[in-house]
């Protein structure tokens, strides 16, 4: 599993309110990695991160935010949470090999819903 | 049109058939192919990983890649039960160092006792 943990694992909450969903790493992996899983859409990309304090948006990212304060911890912030944003998510980090060829591995997932 | 498409299934097999699960794609600059297996409401593993085309074979698995016609596969040998689980293909370009991947949408497998 890579030392990757998420939590919560699940989390109900309401339209409007606030939700961070964390990301814990035990590895000192650099690259970090929030997407979304919905049934017709697959895994997709919301944010994610290069080092401490680096990030960029992926193909989904309005809606949320991102934060990387230390190696081990990426955190994935909805500010207000809306029905659209019931999904599954997932954290993951890219091992580098050597050669440079790289293999993603994620996290056990967090199942949230918006009610 | 999606970037990677694939077949949702579910494809059911008899145990111990020989299974083929596909990905077409459309960007060309995808270069590094991937395939998860994701069992229900768990997170998806990493199976198999290539470069390029050709064939990669670990056990009963073999991934190949034809490039020309932007397709790739993975091939089961001897099914079991225990391979019934969702399978994702994912590609990336490679471009920079953060390995951002395209998934396709999964296609759901199972194999019959």
């Amino acid at each position: 599993d890579a030392g990757i943990t998420q939590s919560p694992r699940h989390k109900v909450t309401e339209t409007g309110t606030p939700v961070t969903l964390r990301c814990h790493q035990t590895e000192n992996h650099r690259y970090m990695y929030w997407y979304r899983q919905d049934p017709g859409h697959g895994l997709r990309l919301i944010h994610y991160s290069y080092g401490v304090k680096d990030t960029d948006k992926g193909e989904v990212s309005d809606g949320y935010s991102v934060s990387r304060s230390k190696t081990e911890d990426f955190l994935l912030t909805l500010e207000s949470a809306t029905s659209s944003q019931t999904s599954v998510y997932f954290c993951a980090i890219t091992t580098i090999n050597p050669g440079q060829t790289y293999e993603q591995y994620f996290g056990p997932g967090t199942r949230l819903t918006v009610t | 049109q999606k970037e990677v498409e694939q077949d949702p299934g579910p494809l059911s097999v008899p145990e111990g058939a020989i299974v083929s699960l596909n990905c077409t794609y459309s960007n060309s600059a995808f270069q590094y192919f991937m395939w998860y297996r994701q069992y229900s409401r768990k997170g998806p593993e990493l199976l198999m990983y290539t470069y390029s085309s050709g064939n990669k074979e670990d056990g009963r698995f073999t991934a190949q890649v034809d490039k020309s016609s932007k397709y790739i596969s993975l091939f089961i040998r001897d099914s079991q039960p225990s391979d019934s689980a969702t399978y994702l293909c994912a590609m990336s370009d490679h471009t920079g160092t953060a390995s951002k991947l395209t998934f396709g949408t999964g296609t759901r497998l199972q194999v019959m006792l």
